[in-house]
């Protein structure tokens, strides 16, 4: 059964202390790993997606990397504008399309 | 004009009442999706409309009724209803090409309080 586990569930940080969250996924035949901010009260917003092991995207403070087994996304000098919580989501074999989604780590930076 | 538009943003219903959710896409996606978000809890496939055909229903109780008229409109019609249904229930659209999915685009959702 394809499934996805994100760690830690919550994290804190101060202002500039960098860190990395954790995607690790199973699923046979992995077609693309997708990364997601939510803030609350809206849905999740896209931030990048891996197709291959060894491939790394980098968007401002962001960078995700990709292995065979999980995915990391880590913060560099994260502010607190950078709160949020961090959707892991993996597509599966399936033509649909449909996305398998990890449960989530909540970010809180504190200034 | 955003990307996805799901109304109403808020719903209270009793659990005798009938509702529909509304969304609509202005990207030009050919598929549509419905989640559900619960507290503490992965984001649930529900439905998923690849050129306005059902092609994924995750088990969901009938009492949940997904209508996509076209490939910019779907709903989500609802029926009674239990309180373990409250929960945010968004929308999104992607492009699928020979099924590899463009990124997924969400709605924010409706928050649905059954009480």
């Amino acid at each position: 059964e394809d499934q996805v586990t994100q760690s830690p569930e919550a994290l804190r940080l101060q202002e500039g202390e960098s860190s990395s969250l954790n995607c690790s996924y199973t699923v046979s035949g992995l077609r693309g790993l997708f990364w997601y901010r939510q803030d609350p009260g809206k849905g999740p917003e896209f931030l990048f997606t891996l197709y291959s092991a060894g491939e790394e995207k980098e968007k401002e403070r962001l960078k995700a990397t990709l292995t065979k087994k999980e995915s990391f996304l880590h913060i560099t000098a994260p502010k607190p504008e950078d709160s949020a919580t961090y959707l892991c989501a993996v597509q599966g074999p399936s033509n649909t399309g449909k996305l398998i989604f990890g449960q989530g780590t909540t970010l809180q930076v504190k200034p | 004009e955003t990307g996805v538009t799901q109304t109403p943003r808020h719903l209270v219903m009793g659990m005798t009442n009938k509702k529909s959710l509304k969304c609509e896409q202005h990207l030009g996606h050919n598929a549509m999706y419905w989640y559900k978000q619960s507290a503490k809890k992965p984001l649930e496939l529900m439905f998923v409309y690849s050129l306005e055909e059902r092609v994924e229903n995750n088990s969901v109780p009938s009492r949940f009724s997904p209508e996509c008229p076209n490939s910019s409109h779907l709903f989500l019609h609802l029926h009674t209803l239990q309180p373990e249904d409250s929960a945010l229930y968004l929308c999104a659209s992607s492009h699928i090409n020979r099924g590899l999915n463009s990124p997924l685009h969400f709605g924010n959702g409706t928050r649905l309080t059954v009480t």
